[in-house]
């Protein structure tokens, strides 16, 4: 099975500070990697999907990218209202593992 | 686009049945795959299984695999998730996601709520 380490575990940044997260896959998985929002007592919300592509109506100032195994996710200029932890999730032929999460907080 | 439905909040006793459902209403006709997350109080999301709306296809994560039990109503592209005997273990919030896309879960319910409490 494809293990998800991410990290932090939390971060916590000024407004309009630029944050990122990262996840390592523990084996190659291609593109197959997506980013999902999940705010306080909400459902997950799909952000980023095949690495870079961004979901309708998700805001531009987050991103997507990698580099073989390592994936990064970016929010710039952080807003109050991206409070929230952030989960990447890896599929890899009909196995789906999410990462332990980041929980991303304003100081 | 696509609206995802759960049923309401369920509160059983140990060694219990249940079987909660997610009805996926879509302007498209096309079958998809809709999978099950299950998250405990305070922890973070892990997948259950996934199911193809069309045929029953079902894969199951080897964590849930022998003690969930996956399955679709076709003709009301409704996915069921059951266990035949609860565990206070099991009390969690498990999320129904639809999924348009190879592998991303794009449309989710705000999920429904399992205590399970003698």
């Amino acid at each position: 099975d494809v293990q998800m380490t991410q990290s932090p575990s939390s971060l916590s940044a000024s407004v309009g500070d630029r944050v990122t997260i990262t996840c390592q896959a523990s084996q190659d998985i291609g593109i197959s990697l997506n980013w999902y929002q999940q705010k306080p007592g909400r459902a997950p919300r799909l952000l980023i999907y095949d690495v870079s592509y961004l979901e309708s109506g998700v805001t531009s100032r987050f991103s997507g990218s990698a580099s073989g195994t390592h994936f990064t996710f970016a929010i710039s200029n952080l807003q109050p209202e991206d409070v929230a932890t952030y989960y990447c999730q890896q599929y890899d032929d009909f196995a789906f593992t999410f990462g332990p999460g980041t929980k991303v907080d304003i100081k | 686009e696509a609206q995802v439905v759960q049923s309401g909040t369920e509160v059983k006793k140990p060694g219990e049945s249940l079987k909660i459902s997610c009805k996926v209403s879509s302007s498209s006709t096309t079958y998809r795959w809709i999978a099950w997350v299950r998250q405990m109080p305070g922890k973070g999301l892990e997948w259950m299984g996934i199911i193809f709306s069309g045929d029953s296809d079902t894969r199951y994560s080897p964590s849930f695999q022998g003690h969930v039990t996956l399955s679709v109503d076709k003709s009301t592209k409704t996915a069921h998730l059951q266990w035949r005997s609860l565990k206070a273990s099991d009390t969690a919030m498990y999320y129904c996601a639809h999924s348009t896309k190879q592998g991303a879960f794009d449309y989710w319910d705000e999920g429904t709520l399992v205590t399970v409490s003698p």
